[in-house]
């Protein structure tokens, strides 16, 4: 079982500053890595797929990196409706998602 | 991309059953496997199960393999989940998710989920 930790439980940031988000993998999950995003009341919404790749209609400021059991989510010149919780998931094996992070003001 | 609703949410007793349809629409619906995902009041997300296109293969998470059966229609555009021997753990927001033509296990869209509560 791969287990998903995402760091850190809450990120507190200023609108316009950068958020920078965390997730480890208990094992290497190659880069079948993806992140989502999700408001209050909402379902998610897929952010990124393998590892780097934007999904249809995501804003620049949204970036991935990351390979292995390292992965970064990259939020740059956070606006208002970018605070929310984001959760991490591997598809290299069974899916699992990371516990989230909370990004909030 | 299409749109999902989710239907068939309610309460139901400890041991009951339930079962959640998911009605596609704007999507080739037999490109793409399908899979729910729940959530639980307030935690995280947790993929239950999954069914590749042409329903040849199925997929369940050790908590409910057994108890849950994945099922398509694609004459219908319609993705179903079987639920019995519920738990008060089975509790949570029940969504339906599109994954990529290529199969692999993420979701490119979401339905807006559909309640289910175990409760006597």
């Amino acid at each position: 079982e791969v287990v998903m930790t995402q760091s850190p439980a809450t990120l507190s940031v200023s609108p316009g500053e950068i958020a920078t988000l965390s997730c480890r993998a208990s094992q290497s999950v190659s880069t079948h890595l993806a992140w989502y995003q999700q408001k209050s009341g909402q379902a998610p919404r897929l952010l990124i797929y393998g590892a780097s790749t934007r999904a249809t209609d995501v804003p620049a400021r949204f970036s991935g990196s990351g390979s292995g059991t390292e992965f970064t989510l990259t939020i740059t010149g956070l606006q208002s409706e970018d605070f929310a919780v984001y959760y991490c998931q591997q598809y290299n094996n069974w899916p699992r998602f990371g516990q989230g992070t909370r990004l909030e003001i | 991309e299409g749109q999902l609703v989710e239907s068939g949410g309610g309460l139901v007793q400890p041991g009951g059953s339930l079962r959640l349809s998911c009605a596609a629409s704007g999507l080739t619906f037999s490109s793409h496997a399908m899979s729910w995902v729940r959530q639980a009041p307030g935690k995280g997300l947790e993929w239950v199960s999954g069914i590749s296109g042409t329903a040849g293969s199925t997929y369940y998470a050790d908590s409910v393999k057994g108890r849950f059966t994945i099922s398509r229609d694609n004459s219908k555009n319609t993705l179903f989940l079987q639920m019995t021997s519920l738990r008060a753990e089975d509790t949570a927001i029940y969504f339906c998710a599109k994954q990529p033509p290529t199969g692999l296990y993420y979701a490119l869209s979401w339905g807006q989920g559909a309640l289910v509560t175990v409760s006597p």
